[in-house]
């Protein structure tokens, strides 16, 4: 069974513009979350989409959005990017929303911002 | 609102000693515990949850609702479990999962 999946790996882009990264979830899983990794402030929340509908949105932001497409393949956009934006996405799936569930997590999109 | 604390960033010891990494939660409700690790070039991954109640690695975890805490304890460490550790909390219902800031842990030979 394939793993979590994000595209690109590692990109680098320039303050004000934007960027979209790409997870696809594991097959059946139908939940997916964002969440931004930085040494300083560890883990945040950022989205959880669940059938194509947003559960919860984290403290960002609106420059930070994302979407979840029907084949449950989701995507994050950053637009006018800042310096701070510097960061690994992570992405994660789950079978379903609950507060059972079991996240499993994807490599990584390493965003550097210059 | 949710919180997880975990008080050191960076826990050294020598193999074979016990390890024990703190872990604090702030919630009004019921919450599940987990544990999450990356180890160095890997992903992060979970370790285990507390309603399992099962040994992972040598690794044990026991909720304790009256102190709110969930810390992680190994009798004896191994140089391979070097690696970061992440304290989360979910709370009932569609909640998020909310992590710690995530403990080093340093296994020397």
């Amino acid at each position: 069974k394939a793993g979590v999946t994000q595209t690109p790996r590692y990109l680098i882009k320039t303050r004000g513009q934007q960027v979209t990264l790409s997870c696809s979830p594991i097959s059946g899983h139908r939940s997916v979350s964002w969440y931004q990794q930085t040494p300083g402030q560890g883990l945040q929340f950022l989205f959880e989409y669940f059938s194509e509908t947003q559960r919860n949105k984290g403290n960002f932001p609106g420059r930070f959005s994302g979407r979840q497409f029907s084949n449950s393949r989701s995507e994050m956009n950053v637009s006018t990017l800042e310096l701070g934006d510097s960061a690994l996405y992570l992405c994660a799936s789950s079978l379903a929303a609950a507060s059972s569930s079991v996240l499993t997590f994807g490599a990584g999109s390493r965003l550097t911002v210059l | 609102a949710q919180r997880v604390t975990q008080p050191e960033k960076l826990l050294s010891v020598f193999k074979g000693a016990p390890v024990e990494l703190k872990c604090n939660y702030s919630y009004s409700g019921s919450p599940e515990l987990f544990w999450y690790v990356q180890y160095s070039r890997q992903r992060l991954q979970l370790l285990l949850r507390h309603i399992s109640r099962e040994s992972i690695k040598g690794f044990t975890a026991d909720l304790n609702k009256g102190e709110t805490s969930f810390h992680l304890k190994k009798p004896f460490a191994q140089e391979e479990d070097s690696a970061m550790y992440y304290c989360a909390l979910r709370g009932s219902g569609y909640s998020t999962l909310t992590f710690g800031k995530g403990t080093m842990l340093l296994v020397s030979p």
